[in-house]
């Protein structure tokens, strides 16, 4: 089945404690992004790839990381996680880089106290 | 500053009904836009609308766009409570060195149908 799968789907943590999302599609897709969804300001960009050679800032990149050292995989990491970034996270794969036919995954809920 | 506003923000309405959901847009360098369903989970890939007054149909669910306008409307004929959820629109637009278009999302209209 063709999917995009994100590891864990629930987390709480602390302040400050790293910690990995993952990310992984089975579609062979080139292009794979992240998104946080938050009440009142809808989905917005954390950062993108192209394919494995290019990775680029979204629209609020501030404290987040990724790398994509693989097609499939597109792990987000928090290096110190502060409040603020409590939020519903998605990430999302299109075959085609720069088209808006996002499959998504089923999102990460993520705790930040 | 880009920006996506969708209208209304919630809707109430009765199995059967029609009804119409609004995304008007201000975007640069636009290049298309998009419809998702988010229910509990993922938001689904409903449409994509490059094309000024074409509409796009699938089943009970059809999406026009003006592009002189600037705005998009999605109907929905004969609600079902399946249809309730989140309505995401978003707009394409190219501004990446990358190649990559930036996607812009509204807040959504939640659309609840009570059997």
């Amino acid at each position: 089945e063709a999917q995009v799968t994100q590891n864990p789907r629930y987390l709480i943590t602390v302040t400050g404690k790293k910690l990995t999302v993952t990310c992984s599609q089975n579609m062979n897709h080139e292009y794979m992004s992240w998104y946080r969804q938050d009440p009142g300001l809808g989905l917005r960009q954390i950062y993108y790839s192209m394919n494995v050679e290019v990775t680029d800032k979204g629209d609020v990149p501030e404290g987040y990381k990724v790398s994509r050292k693989e097609k499939r995989n597109f792990p987000l990491i928090l290096e110190s996680p502060s409040p603020n970034q409590t939020s519903l996270y998605f990430c999302a794969s299109s075959f085609i880089p720069g088209t808006g036919e996002l499959f998504f995954g089923e999102g990460s809920r993520l705790t930040v106290l | 500053e880009d920006k996506v506003v969708q209208s209304p923000l919630s809707l109430v309405v009765h199995e059967g009904d029609t009804v119409t959901l609004n995304c008007s847009y201000e975007v640069t360098n636009f290049r298309s836009l998009l419809w998702y369903k988010q229910e509990k989970k993922a938001p689904t890939f409903l449409f994509m609308l490059t094309s000024s007054g074409i509409e796009k149909k699938s089943g009970r669910l059809s999406s026009i766009l003006d592009k002189k306008e600037l705005f998009s409307i999605l109907n929905i004929t004969a609600t079902q409570t399946g249809d309730s959820a989140v309505y995401l629109c978003a707009v394409e637009a190219s501004y990446s060195v990358h190649g990559a278009n930036n996607l812009f999302f509204g807040t959504g209209t939640r659309l609840t149908v009570i059997p």
